[in-house]
């Protein structure tokens, strides 16, 4: 299994600025993944970030919005951009992963950033 | 309809107890299955993983999985106050990347 470290672990911002999220594996992993968890919700995927390659967004998630770079093999940031209240939720980066047991296709989890907008 | 089902609770009960969490899937090509836990302020945290029909079992945790009724459970057996998470199933359809199909999560209370 990877070790993610995701952060910054929590902010407040106000409103039109915007925030970068790192995220750092302990290893080379070809995928990373960005989600985002709103309260009483399911983990949404906002996009795949393959390196050397431009971001794969979901459907309702745009790059203007969301910028995600992916410079090499184990780090990736997702910038929120001119954020407004309705961004304020919990982001988290994933990475795929074999397991422990060698089952494929596993992700993992970082610890999450909590964002609150003003 | 939500592509995956899961009561979000709170599911109180006390220590010792055995629990049960269900997630119901309506897209028959699911065919693999998570099940993860989260702590408060934390991420989630895989527990189980499985393929075909049928139980698996790691500890004290079992996670069942029926493809004819697209019914999956995931049974903790003297729960401890340390479950007390939310726990989310998660699905894909097959090998190379798929997308994850999160529930929404129950939460458990697991009182002393």
């Amino acid at each position: 299994s990877a070790v993610i470290s995701q952060k910054p672990s929590r902010d407040i911002c106000q409103r039109g600025t915007s925030l970068t999220i790192q995220c750092q594996v302990d290893s080379q992993v070809t995928m990373m993944f960005w989600y985002r968890q709103q309260p009483g919700q399911s983990l949404t995927l906002i996009a795949t970030a393959n390196q050397g390659s431009e971001a794969t967004y979901e459907s309702g998630f745009v790059i203007d919005k969301f910028p995600i770079s992916r410079p090499n093999l184990t780090f990736s940031t997702l910038t929120v951009s001119n954020m407004s209240p309705e961004d304020s939720s919990i982001y988290l980066c994933s990475v795929d992963s074999a397991s422990r047991t060698g089952a494929k296709n596993i992700q993992y989890f970082g610890a999450g950033t909590r964002l609150s907008v003003l | 309809q939500k592509e995956v089902e899961q009561d979000p609770g709170p599911l109180s009960v006390p220590e010792g107890a055995i629990v049960s969490l269900n997630c119901t899937y309506s897209n028959s090509a699911f065919q693999y299955f998570m099940w993860y836990r989260q702590y408060s302020r934390k991420g989630p945290e895989l527990l189980m993983y499985t393929y075909s029909s049928g139980n698996k079992e790691d500890g004290r945790f079992t996670a069942q999985v029926d493809k004819s009724s697209k019914y999956i459970s995931l049974f903790i057996r003297d729960s401890q106050p340390s479950d007390s998470a939310t726990y989310l199933c998660a699905m894909y359809m097959n090998t190379g990347f798929q997308k994850l199909v999160f529930g929404t999560g129950t939460r458990l209370l697991v009182s002393p």
